[in-house]
Parts: C-alpha cells; sequence; structure tokens
C-alpha cells in the first residue's frame, strides 16, 4: 500500500500570507506512460464532505480560486496558498489514486495567526 | 446540480450488518466509478471500496471479505453491505464519485469530484 505522510500536522498563518502545504508518498505516483502524477488535494471544512481542490497534482478544479497551486512529481508534493484568506481554515488532505487500496495522507489543518 | 445522497447509517451490535445506500441525481451515473470513503469523528479519510462502471470492485485491507459493494444503474444507486461489522468501522460514511467520465473497465485510479453529506455508522452494544 501507497503511505501518504502530511506535514505539518498544523499551520498557522496570517490573512494575506502564504501557507506551503507539503505531502509525501511511500513510493512514486508518476506513471510514466502519460507523465501524471496521480495524486488529489482536499479541503475539508467543519461539518462538511471534502472538497477536491487539485488533480493531477497540478490542475485546478473549476470554480476553485487560483490562489491554490499544487506542485510536485514523484514522491514530493506541495499545495500552495499564495494568500490565505479567512475563509480557506480549513483541514487540507492529499490523496494517491495511482493504485488501489487508494490512501490519503493524515491532513494539515490550516489556522489563521 | 449533481448530487450524491446516503441513508441506511445507524446504530449496529459488534458483528452485526448493515446496508448502506447511495443515490445519485443529475449526471450520467453510468459512466461513472463509484466509491465509499469514511470519517471517523475527528480523524482523517478512509477510502474504503469502489466499484467501476464494468462492475470491477475494490476494497480497502480493513473491510475486504466483510464489505461489499454494487450497483445498480437502472436506479442510479449503489449499495455497501457490511458484515462482521467492528467498533472500528464506526464512522461517517460518505458516497463520492470517481472523477473520470469512463469508457471502459478501470483500475480503481480515481480523485473524488462529488460527495454526499454522509451517513453516520455506529457499532456499540
Amino acid at each position: 500500500d501507497i503511505v501518504m505522510t502530511q506535514s505539518p500536522d498544523s499551520l498557522a498563518v496570517s490573512l494575506g500570507e502564504r501557507a506551503t502545504l507539503n505531502c509525501k508518498s511511500s513510493q512514486s505516483v508518476l506513471y510514466r506512460s502519460n507523465y501524471k502524477n496521480f495524486l488529489a488535494w482536499y479541503q475539508q471544512k467543519p461539518g462538511q464532505p471534502p472538497k477536491l481542490l487539485i488533480y493531477w497534482a497540478s490542475i485546478r478544479e473549476s470554480g476553485v480560486p487560483d490562489r491554490f497551486s499544487g506542485s510536485g512529481s514523484g514522491t514530493d508534493f506541495t499545495l500552495t496558498i499564495s494568500s490565505v484568506q479567512a475563509e480557506d481554515v480549513a483541514v487540507y488532505y492529499c490523496q494517491q489514486y495511482y493504485s488501489t487500496p487508494l490512501t490519503f495522507g493524515g491532513g494539515t489543518k490550516l489556522e489563521i495567526k | 446540480e449533481a448530487q450524491l445522497v446516503e441513508s441506511g447509517g445507524g446504530l449496529v451490535q459488534p458483528g452485526g450488518s448493515l446496508r448502506l445506500s447511495c443515490s445519485a441525481s443529475d449526471f450520467i451515473f453510468s459512466n461513472y466509478d463509484m466509491h465509499w470513503v469514511r470519517q471517523v469523528t475527528g480523524k482523517g479519510l478512509e477510502w474504503v471500496s469502489g466499484i467501476g462502471i464494468a462492475g470491477e470492485t475494490y476494497y480497502g485491507d480493513s473491510v475486504k471479505g466483510r464489505f461489499n459493494i454494487s450497483r445498480e444503474n437502472a436506479k442510479k444507486s449503489i449499495y455497501l453491505q457490511m458484515h462482521n461489522l467492528r467498533a472500528g468501522d464506526t464512522a461517517l460514511y460518505f458516497c463520492t464519485r470517481g472523477l473520470f467520465e469512463r469508457r471502459g473497465s478501470s483500475k480503481g485510479d480515481d480523485a473524488f469530484d462529488l460527495w454526499g453529506q454522509g451517513t453516520l455508522v455506529t457499532v456499540s452494544s
């Protein structure tokens, strides 16, 4: 099974500042035949189901603000929020879909400083 | 607007069984893989099971042999039959749609772009 590890567990950022969230997979999730990374990011606010933000490691889902961006390849990935807003307070999860069982990271809780 | 609605959760004793249902609307259900993801209160997400458009099924290690996923395209529904339930199965169970519109069988490789609100399963005596 591919283990997903997120860091930090929690992060406090001032409004308007940049937030950097990390995700590492125990093996590569890069599929070399199409050079795509099978990695997604989700945002979950309290009392709500998760919301897909990013897939293929860097493609923003429709309607997601462009302050959210994803990067990385192979085993190391980053979700960046360029200018954190109050509504970005949430837990963020990464997920690999390279192979079953599909697995999630433990989450990073983003708070406002 | 596309929507997923789960039902069937509740309180069940250890060793018991329960069947969850998920009803979909406003999208071409038969073209998408569907999945169940669960979340223990205050904890992270765990993928439970998935079913492809051709009926191929996939299971997480912790539920393999105890849970069975199925789909009924005519009713735009999926189901999760759970047997031999344990305290560790206590969670909010989300029905989710696979991101990719499929043309044939898949290998279960999916992100999830549509989620229901979840149905709560509590396993306790």
